[in-house]
C-alpha cells in the first residue's frame, strides 16, 4: 500500500521568510500528486498538481511543487510567505489508474506578522 | 466549492444516536468519497463510491454505512454514535474521464459526539 510521509507537522515562519514543505511518498508507479491547503475553517482547496510533463508545477498564490522520482519526492516551496498563507497543506498521491487518493498527515503553516 | 454541498455543517449528538451527513455534487461526477479528519492524522478515507451500484469499504469503514441514493448524492450514517467518532467530515468527488485522481472537496461537517 502506498503511503505519504509530511516530517513537519508545525512551521512557524516570519512574514517573507521562504518556505519549503516536506513530501514523500512510496511507491513505485506511475503517479498524480496534489498539495492541497486548508485554509482555517474552510475546506480543502487545491493548490497545485503534477500529473506529467515538467517536474516543476507552479500553482495558486506563488506556490510551486517540484518532483523528483528518485527521491519520491514532491516538495512544496514558496520564496516569500504572506501572513495570509497561514494554512494547514496537505500532500496527496494518486497512482494512476486508481481513484484513491492518499493524504500525509498534514503540515500545519504559521505565519507570524 | 460550492459544487459539492454537505449538510449539516454543524452537528452535535450525544453517543448511541443515529446521525446522517449528506452530500451533493453538481459535478457530474461517477466518484465520491467520505473522509474524516482528526488534528495530527490528516484525512482518512471512509468509504468511496464508483458509481451508483459500487460501493467500496476505505481504511477506516466500521462504525460507518453510506448510501448512494443517485451519481449525484452521497450519505455517511453513524448506526451508533460513539465520542471518537468526533470530527470533521469532508465527501469529495473526482470524474472518471479524467483518470487524474483530483478531488474536489465539500465544506465539511463538523460532528461532535457527547
Amino acid at each position: 500500500a502506498q503511503s505519504v510521509s509530511q516530517h513537519n507537522h508545525h512551521v512557524i515562519l516570519s512574514e517573507a521568510a521562504s518556505l519549503e514543505l516536506g513530501c514523500n511518498y512510496s511507491y513505485g508507479g506511475t503517479v498524480n500528486l496534489f498539495w492541497y491547503v486548508q485554509y482555517p475553517g474552510q475546506h480543502l482547496q487545491l493548490l497545485l498538481k503534477y500529473f506529467s510533463g515538467d517536474p516543476l508545477v507552479k500553482g495558486i498564490k506563488g506556490f510551486e511543487a517540484e518532483f523528483i522520482k528518485s527521491k519520491f519526492s514532491f516538495n512544496l516551496r514558496k520564496p516569500s510567505v504572506q501572513w495570509s498563507d497561514t494554512a494547514e497543506y496537505f500532500c496527496a498521491v494518486g497512482n494512476f489508474g486508481n481513484e484513491k487518493l492518499t493524504f500525509g498527515t498534514g503540515t500545519r503553516l504559521t505565519i507570524i506578522p | 466549492d460550492a459544487d459539492v454541498t454537505q449538510t449539516p455543517r454543524n452537528r452535535i449528538t450525544k453517543t448511541g444516536k443515529r446521525i446522517m451527513l449528506e452530500c451533493s455534487q453538481t459535478k457530474g461526477h461517477d466518484r465520491m468519497y467520505w473522509y474524516r479528519q482528526d488534528p495530527g492524522l490528516g484525512l482518512r478515507l471512509i468509504y468511496y463510491s464508483f458509481d451508483v451500484k459500487d460501493i467500496n469499504k476505505g481504511e477506516i469503514s466500521d462504525g460507518y454505512s453510506v448510501s448512494r441514493q443517485a451519481q449525484a448524492k452521497f450519505s455517511l450514517s453513524l448506526e451508533s454514535a460513539i465520542p471518537n467518532q468526533t470530527a470533521l467530515y469532508f465527501c469529495a468527488t473526482s470524474d472518471l474521464g479524467t483518470g487524474n485522481n483530483e478531488q474536489f472537496f465539500g465544506p465539511g461537517t463538523r460532528l461532535t459526539v457527547l
